[in-house]
């Protein structure tokens, strides 16, 4: 069985920074790209950021680009988000998501982690 | 805001077919795989439909998806009061080089 369990998330101001970490079992981590997906309270879905199976491809959403890194080690079958410069809107659950190919574009998401919450407040 | 349009809600009856809409462009839905979740209230989403019109196994048959040109469907045949939830469209947007989610449809049933 498929499991992903996400950790790091909690309350930071505005212009701070968090990590947030998903951990991966069940299947082979190496072969599938991972991504991040949030929501915000009462919100719907929205892509954060993708990684490809081999780490070698990273995609980002226009909103946190540039402000966002995501990284994998597939020897720990563990999955990172580092967040810097975080905004009031960045506020949401952040859910670890399995892809189902190792290339992350067009190929869909496929099992979701139960999610972190991040929240940013001063 | 999302590039994938759907309408808020829809609701039905028990027994009814219900279909969603999921509007796109030839950036997204008309160049690249749709797929569809469902999130139950206070759950993670799970997914319904994949590459637009296949059923993950243990997806009840009630459920099917399809495409054509920059749009997709949704269809809930058969409805259940357990199909209350939160339904959404997904693609990857070759312009925007990232995946993208629908404004998704709460389902009602009446």
């Amino acid at each position: 069985e498929v499991q992903l369990l996400e950790s790091g998330g909690g309350l930071v101001q505005p212009g701070g920074s968090l990590r947030l970490s998903c951990v991966a079992s069940g299947f082979t981590f190496s072969s599938f790209a991972m991504n991040w997906v949030r929501q915000a309270p009462g919100k719907g879905l929205e892509w954060v950021s993708g990684l490809s199976g081999s780490g070698d491809s990273t995609y980002y959403a226009d909103s946190v680009k540039g402000r966002f890194t995501i990284s994998r080690d597939n020897s720990k079958n563990t999955l990172c988000l580092q967040m810097d410069s975080l905004r009031a809107e960045d506020t949401a659950v952040y859910s670890c998501v399995k892809g189902g190919h190792p290339l992350v574009k067009g190929y869909g998401l496929d099992v979701w982690g139960q999610g972190t919450t991040v929240t940013v407040s001063s | 805001q999302s590039v994938l349009t759907q309408p808020p809600s829809a609701s039905g009856t028990p027994g009814q077919r219900v279909t969603i809409s999921c509007s796109g462009s030839s950036s997204n839905i008309g160049s690249n795989y749709v797929y569809w979740y469902q999130q139950l209230p206070g759950t993670a989403p799970k997914v319904l439909i994949y590459r637009n019109n296949q059923r993950p196994s243990g997806v009840p048959d009630r459920f099917s998806g399809s495409k054509s040109g920059t749009s997709a469907s949704l269809a809930i045949s058969g409805l259940r009061s357990e199909d209350e939830a939160d339904y959404y469209c997904a693609t990857w947007d070759d312009t925007l080089s990232g995946n993208v989610f629908g404004t998704g449809t709460k389902v009602t049933v009446l």
